[in-house]
């Protein structure tokens, strides 16, 4: 069964520095999105990205974040200058073809601890 | 703007016996309302949603779920729960976004199975 690849399971980087997360979404899947849970809180929504461009963020999703897809296959997203409190859970997640219900099929996370 | 409020964060049952999850939600219009389960080290996987008709709905893994309108609740419910049924239990609503639906999630219920 297809399902949504996450690398690395876990990122340990310095305040300050830049980290990028991939994510390997289903292969036919259009839409992409990134999550983020911090330890003992809700997942919460970063942004969805459909047809090579952002389709909708939330207000956590500042300038210190990007997200791209490189080449057919990769989603990445980017943090430019980590803080502590970018200390999270990230989960990707992709869906299908449009319709009026798409359903979201999540990998199982990147740990990111900054220090 | 939408939430979900899951009043309880852990839930101990032993195997064999009743579950029930509560979930409460605030949307202004009709919702779209799901139950995901995370299990230690996985994403998240969706368990059954609702999005019109039959106010009870069927899930995977045995679960189901009933929508009361009057009372703003989607609660998760399974007859006889399993030692491997221990994970985590996200309720969500879903607001339509340029062709997906972006799940607020709850806080999350961690269940925990006696044997």
């Amino acid at each position: 069964e297809p399902e949504v690849t996450q690398t690395p399971s876990h990122q340990v980087t310095q305040m300050g520095q830049e980290v990028i997360l991939r994510c390997v979404p289903i292969s036919n899947h259009l839409y992409f999105y990134w999550y983020r849970q911090i330890l003992g809180q809700k997942v919460e929504f970063l942004v969805s990205f459909y047809n090579n461009e952002i389709s909708e963020k939330s207000e956590i999703f500042d300038d210190q974040f990007s997200v791209e897809r490189p080449d057919g296959s990769n989603f990445t997203l980017k943090i430019r200058s980590t803080k502590l409190e970018d200390s999270a859970m990230y989960f990707c997640a992709s869906s299908g073809r449009l319709g009026n219900y798409n359903e979201q099929f999540f990998g199982p996370g990147t740990r990111l601890t900054v220090l | 703007a939408q939430s979900v409020t899951q009043p309880d964060i852990h839930i101990t049952v032993s195997e064999g016996a009743s579950l029930e999850l509560r979930c409460n939600y605030s949307y202004g219009a009709t919702p779209y309302l799901f139950w995901y389960v995370q299990s230690p080290g996985q994403g998240l996987q969706l368990l059954l949603k609702y999005f019109s008709g039959d106010t009870l709905v069927q899930g995977i893994k045995g679960f189901e779920a009933e929508f009361k309108r009057s009372q703003s609740s989607f609660n998760l419910r399974k007859p006889s729960v399993h030692w491997s049924d221990a994970a985590e239990y996200f309720c969500a609503v879903g607001a339509l976004s340029g062709g997906s639906y972006i799940p607020t999630f709850g806080r999350g219920t961690s269940l925990i199975v006696h044997p």
